[in-house]
Parts: structure tokens; sequence; C-alpha cells
């Protein structure tokens, strides 16, 4: 089965720009999580959907952080305005239900701020 | 508090050695471990999962080892391959919650 897709690969920005993350989930998968990996750390949970409803966000810099998922199928995640330290790579997964179903990783957007 | 402890932080080895990742955690109540490969400009991909009653699990060259007691778990490569030089992270979840908590993970490198 195909699996995460997330698009573009690389941004780079300069601080204070706007940015978006586009990330479509196995086909089939309910749930949508967005992380932010910054070098040399584990990924940190942004956000989680369930279907098109929000289920966790409580990580969220919801001062210049967004995401939707409108129809609970393909999901955005959108920076406005930039900072420095958003640079990272910012991980799509998907998993077919929630508790201990695994979840699948996209290949990630490496973020650059300038 | 849940964390996750991971180390190395990198470990460079030869090829064809073997090599083991020690991932200790304070993460409870405790559901399962998860070790992950995550090769450069990758997505992490599981490699096994362990649940409280299993001691090992074994993915041809990668063995999982889990000392609930002690809350330890071991990640051994056998006869390392060059294909092996990625980040390995481990990862706990919690019983009855979405929550993971990531180690900030092992930058293995192998060299010829």
């Amino acid at each position: 089965e195909a699996g995460v897709a997330q698009s573009p690969r690389y941004k780079i920005i300069e601080k204070r720009q706007s940015v978006a993350f586009w990330c479509n989930p196995i086909s089939g998968h309910a749930t949508l999580y967005w992380y932010q990996q910054i070098l040399g750390q584990g990924p940190k949970l942004l956000i989680q959907f369930q279907n098109n409803g929000v289920v966790d966000d409580s990580q969220l810099p919801k001062d210049r952080f967004s995401a939707e998922r409108l129809k609970g199928v393909d999901s955005t995640l959108k920076i406005q305005p930039a900072k420095l330290e958003d640079s990272a790579v910012y991980l799509c997964a998907s998993s077919h239900g929630t508790g201990a179903n695994e979840q699948f990783f996209g290949p990630g957007t490496r973020l650059t701020v300038l | 508090k849940n964390q996750v402890e991971q180390s190395p932080q990198s470990l460079i080895i030869l090829e064809g050695k073997n090599c083991t990742l020690q991932c200790n955690y304070t993460v409870s109540p405790f559901s399962n471990l998860r070790w992950y490969k995550q090769d450069t400009g990758r997505g992490p991909v599981s490699l096994t999962i362990m649940t409280f009653s299993e001691n090992t699990k074994s993915n041809g060259r990668y063995t999982a080892t889990l000392d609930a007691d002690t809350k330890q778990s071991s990640l051994h490569i056998t006869a390392s391959q060059l294909s092996d030089s990625a980040s390995y992270i481990c990862v706990v979840r919690i019983t009855g919650a979405n929550n993971l908590f990531f180690g900030t993970g092992t930058r293995l490198t192998v060299i010829p």
C-alpha cells in the first residue's frame, strides 16, 4: 500500500513569512498526527486528528501554528509568522485507529527559517 | 515525570560488528515500547513492538529486549551493515491514552 505522502520535502523561508505543509495519510487511516522534530531530538506531537476532529493539540503553539483536516483525509499545517526556532522537520503520521495501533510516518518536510 | 532516555547519543562501529543500544524509561502506566529506525531524510519506521509480558523480540538482525521491572529496553544489532546507519528511536506508549513518549535517539554510523 502507498505510504504517507508529504509535500514539500524541503522549504526555506525568512522569518515572519508564512508556510504551509501538506499531508496525505494512508488510505483508510482515521487518525493523523503532525510532529515537530528538531535536529538531534525525538519527534514532538503538535496535533492529532481523529477523522476531521482534533483529539489533542495541547502542544501546538496556537498563536502561530494552525492545522486542519476538513474532509477527514488530507491535512495541512500552517505556520504564520515563522520564527527561527521553527526550523525543524515536520513529520506527518497516520494510524488505523488510536491506542496501540502502529503509526506510519511520512518522509517529513524539512523547514529552514532564515 | 514521563521520560525516555537513550544511550549512547551516537555510536560508530565497523561493518560486521554487533552493537547494543539502550533505552530507559519512567513512563507509567506502561502499554508498549517500540523501536523505530529513522534513515536520514526519512520518517521513522517501526522495527519492533513489545508489550509488558514480552522479554525479547527479533526482527531479522534486530533483537529487542524489555525488562519491565527495571524499565529498560535494549536493541541489539547483529552483524551490522552499512545500511544500518540511521537514528534509532525508542518510543513508549501509555496505557489508555494516545500519548507517545519519544527518546532523543541514538545515531548509529556503520563504517566499512
